[in-house]
């Protein structure tokens, strides 16, 4: 079993939709919540972090983390077709290095 | 100069060979990661370094070595060369203080294939 498992997708939305994507991993460990988009060919940039569980919103960007059920998600309302990228999860720890334990991704495509 | 720089973004390599990757890092980070994203995956944690002694290594073979220098620039070498060894390399620098925790900032990768 993965430490991090994400539906790989892919996800098609028409523009305006409300998106959700979804992780959920094993290691009650993980304290930090991260997640990043990554556009073709391109490194992964961080659209959100998160400590602990909670809420998090910054723009048309919701985060949730439920440490109870080992599950997180993003919530992007309003979606756009420049949203259309891979969504990665990502999680690490207090201890130690800083090593980051990402999902697999999930490629979304917001169809205008 | 900001954000993390890769060189080069495209490789070809033959099994067996070696090959150099290299990175700079974002303006005042000290911490440099890098991680392996094979197609279709999320990125693998290969190690991270930190005035320049490497502090953190993933299940990656030691044939992966590293170095960072003082300018906090960094390589990742890799020795004989495997076709597993095809993916896209991603150098990652952060804030010691703060740290990955809070988020990387990423290069836009070295894609290798081997041949």
């Amino acid at each position: 079993q993965k430490e991090v498992e994400q539906d790989p997708g892919p996800l098609s939305v028409p523009e305006g939709a409300i998106v959700s994507l979804n992780c959920t991993y094993s290691n009650s460990a993980f304290q930090y919540f991260m997640w990043y988009r990554q556009y073709s060919r391109k490194g992964p940039e961080l659209l959100m972090y998160t400590y602990s569980s909670g809420n998090k919103e910054d723009g048309r960007f919701t985060a949730q983390v439920d440490k109870s059920s080992k599950y997180i998600s993003l919530f992007i309302r309003d979606s756009q077709p420049s949203d259309s990228a891979t969504y990665l999860c990502a999680m690490s720890w207090s201890g130690g290095y800083q090593k980051v334990t990402f999902g697999t991704g999930t490629k979304l495509q917001v169809i205008p | 100069e900001t954000g993390v720089t890769q060189s080069p973004t495209h490789l070809i390599k033959t099994r067996g060979q070696q090959v150099t990757l290299r990175c700079s890092s974002q303006s005042g980070h000290n911490t440099v990661s890098w991680y392996q994203q094979a197609l279709g995956q999320g990125p693998q944690f290969i190690f991270q370094y930190y005035r320049e002694e490497e502090n953190g290594r993933g299940n990656f073979p030691p044939r992966f070595s590293g170095l960072q220098f003082p300018n906090y620039s960094s390589e990742l070498n890799v020795n004989a060369l495997e076709l597993d060894d095809s993916a896209l390399y991603l150098c990652a620098s952060s804030l010691a203080s703060t740290g990955a925790n809070y988020g990387y900032t990423f290069g836009s990768g070295t894609r290798l294939t081997v041949v």
